[in-house]
């Protein structure tokens, strides 16, 4: 069945360091990829999307990669920051109208 | 600012009981949606809605029932509330997207506890 692959489970960085999660999906249609990011007792808040016919896409500290022909998608946050510590969840479309999310990534930023 | 708001922040219901958790957004999307929210296990979604009256299943329909009456309404039914559906529970929104698919905004989340 339709799946989504989050890697890593937990993370930890220096502050100022890069951090990088890594989502693979399993339904060829897919064609959008948002990432989440819900902050400790906080809703899920979209931070960064992609649709299949970019490869990239940048918004200032944040990136997100996508490969179609390897189906992985991957989250980039460079110079990270202690804020940047919360739940991270991709997700992608399927072709029967749902988003699948993944298993989430705990990033904690140590200052 | 979108709003979405759900009735309860916390519930603690008996098990076998009726449970209604309400979910309400102010910004006249067209869909919504019911995720429950476990550790190591993301969110999964229960049941979707594109349009009032319309109901889809997600991929945890089971034990759970919906109503959408209203656009800016929709009702999550545990018809017989058990332990194993102590969850985190996340209502969202989206708007019908131009290019497809679009931001989901989500509610605050109703931490429902089982006995």
């Amino acid at each position: 069945g339709e799946n989504v692959e989050q890697h890593p489970s937990t993370l930890s960085v220096q502050e100022g360091d890069s951090a990088v999660i890594k989502c693979t999906y399993s339904d060829s249609a897919s064609n959008y990829f948002p990432w989440y990011k819900q902050e400790l007792g906080k809703r899920p808040q979209l931070i960064i999307d992609i649709r299949s016919n970019v490869g990239e896409k940048k918004d200032q500290r944040i990136a997100v990669t996508l490969n179609k022909t390897a189906k992985h998608f991957s989250l980039h946050i460079t110079e990270t920051q202690p804020e940047d510590s919360a739940v991270y969840f991709c997700a992608a479309s399927t072709n029967t109208d749902k988003l699948i999310f993944g298993t989430g990534t705990r990033l904690q930023v140590f200052p | 600012d979108v709003k979405v708001t759900q009735s309860s922040r916390y519930l603690v219901k008996r098990t076998g009981e009726k449970v209604f958790l309400e979910c309400v957004q102010d910004m006249d999307h067209e869909n919504m949606f019911w995720y429950r929210q476990d550790p190591g296990l993301g969110l999964r979604l229960i049941y979707f809605s594109y349009d009032v009256k319309m109901k889809e299943k997600g991929d945890i329909p089971e034990g759970y029932s919906v109503s959408r009456e209203k656009k800016e309404r929709f009702s999550l039914i545990l018809e017989s509330a058990s332990t194993n559906q102590t969850s985190m529970y996340l209502c969202a929104s989206s708007p019908l997207g131009l290019a497809g698919w679009s931001e989901q905004f989500f509610g605050p989340g109703t931490r429902l506890t089982v006995l």
